[in-house]
């Protein structure tokens, strides 16, 4: 297991569309995380996965998002009838909550997303 | 909620002296976790260091080391012996004790010159 992989690293979309992120933790996380990162700015929180189930989500994520994490391994962010608000970079992070808690955590390289 | 500031915007430093990135953070908890994480351009976020606050006795990573004050609610980052590969944006951030979710400060934007 070579770590945290997302796909794609970038994308380019026009104002309206849709998309989709694929995050795939290593594999024996049980917890998987999304952030955004805007320019000059520290990641923050969008939402929280343990196992197959969602337990948190920021109030940053509007109802155009939605993630998923079937069977809980990998997870899908998608964003509705996009905005140029949100291009950002898409963080994906995960933790193991069987080994030592608040370790912290493993990120992605993460999703470039440029909304034009 | 917890509040993180990184007072420091940019910074730079030459290879092979030593530099201190700071951070202060707001919170009523008495149990919780500290870290930095650093972002080389265009590359993943990487944990440098950890920080639990029970502990009264300063994390060392090598030449990472930090200086956390609990009372002051301070926890800085002293880089020794820097090198060219420090070049990246450095990230301090808070978990709770409790929570699972990581409070990012602005960061500080750090160049190890030659």
């Amino acid at each position: 297991d070579t770590g945290v992989s997302q796909d794609p690293r970038h994308k380019i979309t026009k104002r309206g569309q849709n998309v989709t992120f694929r995050c795939d933790p290593i594999s024996e996380h049980n917890r998987l995380y999304w952030y955004r990162q805007t320019l000059g700015q520290g990641p923050e929180f969008l939402t929280y996965f343990q196992n197959e189930a969602q337990l948190e989500k920021s109030r940053l994520l509007s109802d155009r998002f939605s993630a998923e994490r079937p069977k809980g391994s990998f997870s899908t962010l998608e964003i509705q009838r996009t905005e140029q608000g949100d291009s950002a970079m898409y963080l994906c992070a995960s933790s193991n909550s069987t080994v030592e808690e608040n370790y912290g955590y493993t990120f992605g390289s993460g999703t470039r997303l440029t909304v034009v | 909620a917890q509040t993180v500031t990184q007072s420091q915007p940019e910074m730079s430093v030459q290879e092979a002296e030593t530099v201190t990135l700071s951070c202060t953070y707001d919170t009523s908890e008495s149990n919780y976790y500290l870290f930095w994480y650093k972002q080389p351009p265009s590359r993943q976020m990487i944990l440098v260091i950890r920080q639990e606050a029970y502990k009264q006795q300063n994390a060392t990573e090598n030449r990472f080391s930090v200086n956390f004050q609990k009372a002051a609610k301070s926890f800085s980052l002293k880089i020794s012996d820097s090198q060219l590969g420090d070049t990246a944006m450095y990230f301090c951030a808070f978990m709770s004790n409790s929570g699972y979710a990581l409070n990012f400060g602005k960061g500080t934007s750090l160049l190890v010159t030659p």
